[in-house]
């Protein structure tokens, strides 16, 4: 089955510091990718949609400076919080979506918990 | 934009009970997904239902989408203690794309020996 991993799965950083997750599909190609957050006792997020050679697409309230994406390749993206700050500390969740007999799917990364000092 | 409403928000039921989650959209739902969720975990799927009425099992779990599409409910019967978690209803915005993904609150499922 389709099978997305992040890397690492949990992160401890100081304020100010940048934290680079990556999101990959390790047996599918996916031209999109999402990016989730998710506050304790509380739902996902969706972030941005993340394009495969082209600029992620953010949702409006996410800020793009803060929360860089890049979709290097076709199997890979990754997230970058820049100057992170203990408000930033969340569990972020990635998806790759790829094409089914049912339309699209998505398929979900186990997570990586962001703990900012 | 689609919201999606589920209720309970927390389940605490005997091991063995039957079970109702429900998920109410403000919009028609073209596409209904519902996820299982441990805590600091990533997503499990366990079904999409598109079409009004349709229902769909896998194993001890069916869930169903109304008529109207506006409503899916998700049935656990005879629960176990591998049942426990956090199950989210996910919509998206149109028929043919499961892209951008809105979700409802979860529903937090505790089963009890």
């Amino acid at each position: 089955g389709a099978v997305v991993s992040q890397h690492p799965s949990r992160v401890i950083c100081k304020s100010g510091t940048s934290v680079k997750i990556e999101c990959r599909s390790l047996d599918f190609q996916a031209t999109t990718m999402f990016w989730y957050r998710q506050f304790p006792k509380k739902s996902l997020m969706l972030m941005a949609t993340s394009n495969e050679g082209s600029k992620a697409t953010y949702e409006q309230g996410v800020e793009k400076d803060k929360f860089l994406i890049n979709h290097a390749s076709l199997t890979l993206s990754t997230l970058t919080v820049t100057s992170a700050h203990p408000e930033d500390s969340s569990f972020y969740i990635c998806s790759a979506m790829t094409p089914s007999g049912r339309g699209y799917e998505q398929f979900f990364g186990p997570g990586t918990r962001l703990t900012v000092l | 934009s689609q919201e999606l409403e589920q209720s309970p928000q927390s389940l605490i039921v005997q091991e063995g009970k039957n079970l109702t989650i429900n998920c109410t959209s403000s919009k028609t739902l073209y596409g209904l997904y519902w996820y299982k969720q441990k805590y600091g975990e990533g997503l499990i799927f366990l079904m999409m239902l598109q079409k009004g009425g349709e229902e769909k099992s896998h194993e001890k779990i069916t869930a169903k989408l109304d008529e109207k599409k506006q409503q899916s409910s998700l049935h656990i019967t005879a629960s176990q203690p591998s049942h426990a978690g956090i199950y989210l209803c996910g919509a998206g915005p149109q028929e043919t794309s499961g892209s951008r993904l809105t979700f409802g609150e979860g529903t937090q499922l505790t089963v009890n020996p």
